[in-house]
């Protein structure tokens, strides 16, 4: 069965960096894009970046542009989001998903697998 | 940059159809999906592509679009269906979700 889990969370001060990490299973990684996605505390969902099957084009939010960097392993099945310059306003559960339709020819996408989430705290 | 509006709280009473709206320019020429996130929960997919239910998903939740306006339908609201709904979109390389709406089921 399909699984998506994230790690890496914790708590940083202001300025600091975290790397968060998605371990995929149970499908082809390579096959899909991916995406990270986050709920801060008493807001929505709000999308944070996505990545083609090769790694090779990734998109982000305004909002993390310049400051976040996604990657990916298709041969460890693995996600990633390096986050540097974090903001209070970062904290939030940051949630890897899987796009069924997404492709670089064709743009749409949903998200048809989440993972439990990773908590990130921002704060002094 | 697009944007879509969702109401912050439906209510409906228990047994009857909710309808969560999600509202933005010629959004009938889009795809709009949908999700609900229960506390603590990861979100989960409940129609994706305007109206197409994911295996497991109940046939009570449908979905609409036309317009300037998605819809989704809860059919028979029962007290699990009471937490918060989210459409989505794609344009222009982004992803954009709705603010979220917090169904009440009374």
């Amino acid at each position: 069965q399909v699984q998506l889990v994230e790690s890496g969370g914790g708590l940083v001060k202001p300025g600091g960096s975290l790397r968060l990490s998605c371990a995929a299973s149970g499908f082809t990684f390579s096959d899909y894009y991916m995406s990270w996605i986050r709920r801060a505390p008493g807001k929505g969902l709000e999308w944070i970046s996505d990545i083609n099957f090769g790694g090779t084009t990734i998109n982000y939010a305004d909002s993390v542009k310049g400051r976040f960097t996604m990657s990916r392993d298709n041969a460890k099945n693995s996600l990633y989001l390096q986050m540097n310059s974090l903001r209070v306003e970062d904290t939030a559960v940051y949630y890897c998903a899987r796009d069924p339709e997404r492709t670089d020819d064709y743009g749409d996408s949903w998200f048809d697998y989440w993972g439990q989430g990773t908590l990130v705290t921002v704060s002094s | 940059s697009y944007e879509v509006t969702q109401p912050l709280s439906v209510s409906v009473a228990l047994g009857q159809t909710a309808r969560i709206t999600c509202g933005g320019y010629n959004i009938g020429d889009k795809n709009v999906h949908w999700y609900q996130q229960k506390p603590g929960q990861a979100p989960v997919l409940v129609i994706f592509r305007d109206s197409n239910r994911p295996s497991g998903i109940p046939e009570r939740f449908s979905g609409s679009n036309s317009g300037n306006t998605a819809t989704l339908i809860i059919s028979g609201a029962q007290g699990g269906d009471e937490t918060d709904y989210y459409c989505q979109l794609w344009d222009s390389s982004t992803v954009i979700f709705g603010g979220g709406t917090k169904l009440t089921v009374l």
